[in-house]
C-alpha cells in the first residue's frame, strides 16, 4: 500500500485568490490523480498527472483553472485558481497501487471559499 | 462512458441488523469493481474489490459483495452491522487504470 499525505488539510480562502495543494507519496508512483468531492456529492476525477509530461484533464476541467505540477515520482501539486464559492470542495490526491487497478487516496484537503 | 448508481442515499439501521447496499454500473466492457468506505473524519479506504474469478468477494470487517454480471450489479452486504460501521460507502468502477468512476455514495447510520 501507499501512504499519501496532503497539505494543507483545510483552508478558507477569499474569492479570486488561488490555493495550491501538495500531495506527497511515500513511494515512487507513475500515475497520480486528483479528485474533487463537492459537498454531498461523489468523487469526480479532475486530472491525471504523470511525471515528465503534461497532466491529462477530464471533461469539464481545464489547465488554466486547475494547473498541476508533477516534478518527480513522489510529489504533485494541484492549484485551484481564481477561486469562487463553487470551488468549495474536498480535493483528494490518489495514486495507483502496485496492481494497476487499485487506488489509494490521500486524506483530502477541505477548501472553503468565501 | 461508465457510470455508477447507488440506490440508497441514506440508510439507518439498528445494531445487529443485516445490511445490503445496492450498486449498479453501466459499461459494456471488462470492469473492476470496488467498494470504498469513509469513516467520519477519516479518508477514503478500500473495503473490497473484484477483478475476476469468484464473484463473491470478501473484504475487511466482515463485509462482502457479489458481482452479478447479468445485472451489472455489485451489491455490498454485511450480516450484522455494528455502530462502528457508521460511515459513507462508495461503489466505484474502473475500466481504465487508475481512473475510477464513483457512485454518489450511501451514508450508513447504525444506531446503538
Amino acid at each position: 500500500s501507499a501512504v499519501i499525505s496532503q497539505k494543507p488539510s483545510r483552508d478558507i480562502c477569499q474569492r479570486g485568490t488561488s490555493l495550491t495543494i501538495q500531495c506527497q507519496v511515500d513511494s515512487q508512483v507513475t500515475m497520480m490523480f486528483w479528485y474533487r468531492q463537492q459537498p454531498g456529492q461523489s468523487l469526480t476525477l479532475i486530472a491525471t498527472a504523470n511525471q515528465g509530461s503534461e497532466a491529462t484533464y477530464e471533461s469539464g476541467f481545464v489547465i488554466d483553472k486547475f494547473p498541476i505540477s508533477r516534478p518527480n515520482l513522489t510529489f504533485s501539486t494541484l492549484t485551484v485558481s481564481n477561486l469562487s464559492p463553487e470551488d468549495s470542495s474536498i480535493y483528494l490526491c490518489s495514486v495507483e497501487g502496485t496492481r494497476a487497478d487499485t487506488q489509494y487516496f490521500g486524506p483530502g484537503t477541505r477548501l472553503t471559499v468565501l | 462512458a461508465q457510470s455508477v448508481s447507488q440506490h440508497n442515499h441514506h440508510v439507518i439501521l439498528s445494531e445487529a441488523a443485516s445490511l445490503e447496499l445496492g450498486c449498479n454500473y453501466s459499461y459494456g466492457g471488462t470492469v473492476n469493481l470496488f467498494w470504498y468506505v469513509q469513516y467520519p473524519g477519516q479518508h477514503l479506504q478500500l473495503l473490497l474489490k473484484y477483478f475476476s474469478g469468484d464473484p463473491l468477494v470478501k473484504g475487511i470487517k466482515g463485509f462482502e459483495a457479489e458481482f452479478i454480471k447479468s445485472k451489472f450489479s455489485f451489491n455490498l452486504r454485511k450480516p450484522s452491522v455494528q455502530w462502528s460501521d457508521t460511515a459513507e460507502y462508495f461503489c466505484a468502477v474502473n475500466a481504465r487504470a487508475g481512473k475510477s468512476t464513483f457512485g454518489d455514495g450511501t451514508t450508513l447510520t447504525v444506531k446503538p
